[in-house]
């Protein structure tokens, strides 16, 4: 069965500072995503990889994917007050076709 | 298409009483998954529609849920004399679905609807 784990699961940070945010999965996926969560709100899409070694990023985010270690990042850079929400990383087993979602990351970034 | 829409975006019912979800995706999905998400925690799949043929149900999903889809539009999640560890947030999400190979199958969430039992 198909297991997601992410870490830290909260994390409070100053702001201008970066972090890492690290997302371990248990078997065979093709692919891996990132959604923000705002509190009370629905899931919002971040990025999509595909392929080993993929790197995707969008203004002080950036997640980078090692299917061979299982493993996905998703890097904070220079973090803003703004970037505080409710990060999931989410995959699936290979040809499958529901997400496993990690149970989450509560950031807080603090000024 | 503005995106996923769901309603209600709020439900309070007392146990025992049954309640009906709609979803309506984004237009050109033809693919509609239904998941549950209870506080502190990430969503879980419940089952997942392709057009109207309904291609995979959890073990969460007891007989006292049920999910139609049946134009391979809009989506209906009822739940049957409802507990109050029914009391979740209810997503929904689409995506295209053009194959293995070529899809990126990414799935689009809509707002939820956010299910109290008393």
């Amino acid at each position: 069965e198909l297991k997601v784990e992410q870490n830290p699961l909260f994390l409070s940070m100053q702001e201008g500072k970066n972090y890492t945010i690290y997302c371990n999965y248990s078997t065979t996926s093709d692919r891996l995503y990132w959604y923000r969560q705002d509190p009370g709100k629905s899931l919002e899409s971040l990025f999509v990889l595909l392929s080993n070694g993929a790197v995707k990023q969008e203004g002080r985010l950036m997640a980078s994917l090692d299917t061979k270690a299982r493993l996905s990042t998703l890097h904070i850079t220079a973090a803003v007050h703004d970037l505080s929400a409710t990060y999931f990383c989410a995959t699936r087993a290979q040809y499958g076709n529901k997400l496993v979602f990690g149970a989450g990351t509560i950031l807080r970034v603090k000024s | 298409d503005t995106g996923v829409s769901q309603n209600p975006r709020h439900k309070i019912t007392k146990r025992g009483q049954n309640v009906t979800f709609r979803c309506d995706p984004i237009s050109e999905h033809n693919r509609l998954y239904w998941y549950r998400q209870t506080l502190g925690q990430g969503p879980e799949f419940l089952t997942y529609f392709q057009n109207e043929a309904q291609l995979e149900k959890s073990r969460l999903l007891s007989d006292r849920f049920s999910a139609e889809r049946p134009k391979g539009s809009f989506s209906t999640l009822e739940i049957q004399r409802t507990e109050q560890g029914d009391s979740a947030m209810y997503l929904c999400a689409s995506s295209s679905f053009l194959g293995q190979v070529r899809s990126y199958n990414e799935q689009f969430f809509g707002p939820g609807t956010r299910l109290t039992v008393l």
